[in-house]
């Protein structure tokens, strides 16, 4: 069975341009989120999206981040525009849902804004 | 504010040492687990321990839940180079914050042979 994929790997951007994620969780996972993760700390969550509703974004910095999950499967994360302070890798994560707390995270996609 | 502290940041040993990483909080966790993450990739579960005192081993590692619920360890017996990696401790409450895990910091760990 295929683990959570994410898009792209790597990129590297230019202050002030947007970035966009995206997210494929593991089929059937009806809980998915997106973590922050800077060098050598623990992940930091940004949202959790319970199907397509989003239940928990109170860490997100609405200012400039932005996701969506219409259809209750992928997701995307959008930086707009993007600072050199969010440079970090960002982990997207899904488990069953409600009650399956065991969530299985993907690889990550490493920002770099110069 | 940082709602577990893991300790040490930091650990450098020789294959065949033991280790031991431990995550302490002031808050009650539902139940606490304990991940490893490999460079360029995300964290994966290792263990999940829900009950106070509760004591898991797998293989080589032995993890420990406190009576509270407020503490964690992971104790690794003959470290080999393997084992490297940075080992994350993460809280779940329940309530309204069922779900949502709080990490640690995290303990890079680097076994040399």
């Amino acid at each position: 069975e295929a683990g959570v994929v994410q898009s792209p790997r790597y990129k590297i951007i230019e202050k002030k341009q947007p970035v966009a994620f995206w997210c494929n969780p593991i089929s059937g996972h009806n809980t998915l989120y997106w973590y922050l993760q800077n060098l050598g700390q623990g992940p930091e969550l940004l949202i959790r999206y319970e199907n397509e509703e989003a239940v928990d974004d109170s860490q997100l910095p609405k200012d400039r981040f932005s996701a969506e999950r219409l259809k209750g499967v992928d997701s995307t994360l959008k930086i707009q525009p993007a600072e050199l302070g969010d440079s970090a890798v960002y982990l997207c994560a899904s488990s069953l849902g409600a009650g399956r707390e065991t969530q299985y995270f993907g690889p990550g996609t490493r920002l770099l804004v110069l | 504010t940082q709602l577990l502290e893991q300790s040490p940041q930091f650990l450098s040993i020789q294959e065949g040492e033991n280790l031991t990483v431990y995550c302490n909080s002031s808050s009650v966790f539902s139940s606490l687990q304990w991940y490893r993450q490999e460079p360029g990739e995300g964290p994966v579960l290792l263990v999940t321990v829900v009950t106070g005192g509760e004591v898991k081993k797998l293989k080589r590692l032995t993890f420990q839940f406190g009576d509270a619920r407020k503490d964690s360890s992971l104790h690794i017996t003959a470290a080999q180079p393997g084992d490297t990696g940075l080992y994350l401790c993460a809280g779940a409450r329940g309530g309204t914050s069922y779900g949502k895990l709080t990490f640690g910091q995290g303990t890079i760990l680097t076994v040399h042979p």
